[in-house]
């Protein structure tokens, strides 16, 4: 399984943030996996944003649940994510990754990662 | 602020043993969950070291170990060598009302 990460690198305030993470070597719609995104500003930790199953359902971190969308698009096998109102703190980079349980398991492989600054 | 507790850098000279920590709490860690731990290397993403505690994927070198006990958990790199020198993050599930996936801040292994 490959994950390649895609999307603007420059975002503008209070706009919304999008990319795409195209999944090569399984079908997103089959099986059982976890597709996640994670975040991870400079210098800084990470930070797990939210995930969508094969089935089709979703989980957000609660401090970022009113921004976050994630969705999928099985006829081009890619999950997307979109953050709207984005402000300076949300500039990072943006990993996708994936996960074959909902609970705990660890993430394995990720995307090599997406720079967004956000700026006005 | 992460959830897990980690110092922000460790070092030691080639051949030394080092060790991280990551200190939870009784809703992740301590809970029972496992802990997972990754190496990202300069510039690239995030690659699992250690799952199930103290388990390595195919490729890992028997020198990277795991161990967990109570609400803490270690990573050892017995042989410390210059391709070690890289950033290590310790990861668990949470149970509590915050994201269920929780991260340590990360320990930066400078190898001397």
């Amino acid at each position: 399984v490959q994950l390649q990460e895609s999307g603007p690198g420059l975002v503008k305030t209070s706009q919304t943030l999008s990319l795409t993470c195209a999944v090569s070597g399984t079908s997103i719609s089959t099986g059982s996996y976890y597709w996640n995104w994670i975040r991870q500003p400079a210098g800084k930790g990470l930070e797990w944003i939210g995930r969508i199953y094969t089935g089709g359902s979703t989980t957000y971190n609660p401090s970022l649940k009113s921004r976050v969308i994630i969705s999928r698009d099985t006829s081009n096998n890619e999950i997307s994510l979109k953050l709207s109102s984005v402000t300076a703190a949300d500039t990072a980079v943006y990993y996708c990754a994936s996960s074959y349980c909902s609970g705990d398991c660890p993430f394995d492989p990720w995307g090599q990662g997406a720079q967004v600054t956000v700026s006005s | 602020q992460s959830v897990l507790t980690q110092p922000p850098s460790v070092s030691g000279a080639p051949g030394q043993r080092v060790t991280i920590s990551c200190t939870g709490s009784s809703s992740n860690i301590g809970a029972g969950y496992d802990v997972y731990w990754y190496q990202q290397l300069p510039g690239t993403a995030p690659k699992l070291l250690i799952y199930g505690n103290n388990n390595r994927p195919s490729g890992v070198p028997d020198r990277f170990s795991g161990s967990k006990s109570g609400t803490s958990a270690s990573l050892a790199i017995t042989g410390l060598q210059a391709e070690d020198d890289a950033d290590y993050y310790c990861q668990s599930y949470d149970s509590s009302l915050s994201a269920p996936y929780v991260f340590g801040a990360g320990t930066k292994v400078t190898v001397l």
